[in-house]
C-alpha cells in the first residue's frame, strides 16, 4: 500500500534558521504530493503541491521538489520566523485504483528567537 | 478560513454514548473526507464522499458511520463510545473526488473527549 515517511520531530531551530524536513513516500504510479502546516489549535492549511516529477511547489518562502527518482518530497526554507513554529504533514493523493490520501505522521517544528 | 465549518467545536460524552459529528464543506465542493487525529495513530483517515456517495474507506470502525446528505454537507456518526475514541475529527472538502491533485481544505476539527 501506499505509505508516506516523515522526519521524526520537534526540529528545533534558531530564527534565521534553515529548515529541511524531510519526507519520502511509497507509492505506485505517479501520485500528487502535498505540504500542510497545521498551527495550534487549527486545522490542517495546503502549504504547497507538486503534481508530476520534477515539479517544484512554493509558497511563503517554503519550497519542495517532486523527486521521482529517491520518492522524495523534502521541504525547506531558506530563513525560519518565529512564526512558522507549527506542524508539518507530508501528504500524497494516489493515481489510481484506490482514492484513499495518506498522511505522513506530522513533524513539529519550533522556533526560537 | 477555509470555508470548511465543523460542528461543534467541543463534545464530552460518556462511554457507550452515541454522538454526530457535522460538516459543511466549501461551496462547490463535491468530496467530503473524514479524519481522525490522535496523539498515538497521528492522521488517520476513515472515510470520504463524494457527491452523495461513499468514494473510499479507510481505517473506519464497524462503530462509526458516515453519510453524504443532497445538500452535500455531512455526519460523522460515532456510537458505543469507548475512551480510546477521544480524538480530533477533522473534516476536509476537495472539488473533486477521483483526480490525483485535488488539494483538501480542512475544517478547524471537533475535539471528542469520552470520559
Amino acid at each position: 500500500g501506499n505509505s508516506v515517511t516523515q522526519m521524526e520531530g520537534p526540529v528545533t531551530l534558531s530564527e534565521e534558521a534553515f529548515l529541511t524536513i524531510n519526507c519520502t513516500y511509497t507509492a505506485t504510479g505517479y501520485p500528487s504530493l502535498f505540504w500542510y502546516v497545521q498551527y495550534p489549535g487549527e486545522g490542517l492549511q495546503l502549504l504547497l503541491k507538486a503534481t508530476k516529477a520534477d515539479d517544484k511547489g512554493s509558497n511563503k518562502g517554503f519550497e519542495a521538489t517532486y523527486r521521482k527518482e529517491t520518492t522524495s518530497f523534502h521541504l525547506e526554507k531558506g530563513s525560519v520566523q518565529v512564526s512558522d513554529s507549527a506542524v508539518y504533514f507530508c501528504a500524497l493523493s494516489p493515481s489510481g485504483g484506490s482514492y484513499i490520501p495518506t498522511f505522513g505522521r506530522g513533524t513539529s517544528l519550533i522556533v526560537h528567537p | 478560513d477555509s470555508g470548511v465549518t465543523q460542528t461543534p467545536k467541543h463534545l464530552i460524552t460518556a462511554t457507550g454514548q452515541r454522538v454526530t459529528l457535522r460538516c459543511s464543506p466549501r461551496s462547490g465542493d463535491l468530496s467530503v473526507y473524514w479524519y481522525q487525529q490522535s496523539l498515538d495513530q497521528g492522521l488517520q483517515f476513515l472515510i470520504q464522499y463524494y457527491n452523495g456517495e461513499e468514494r473510499a474507506k479507510g481505517n473506519i470502525l464497524e462503530r462509526f458511520s458516515a453519510q453524504q446528505f443532497p445538500d452535500l454537507h455531512s455526519e460523522l456518526n460515532l456510537s458505543s463510545l469507548e475512551l480510546g475514541d477521544s480524538a480530533l475529527y477533522f473534516c476536509a472538502s476537495s472539488v473533486g473526488g477521483g483526480s490525483t491533485s485535488y488539494e483538501q481544505y480542512f475544517g478547524p476539527g471537533t475535539r471528542l473527549t469520552v470520559t
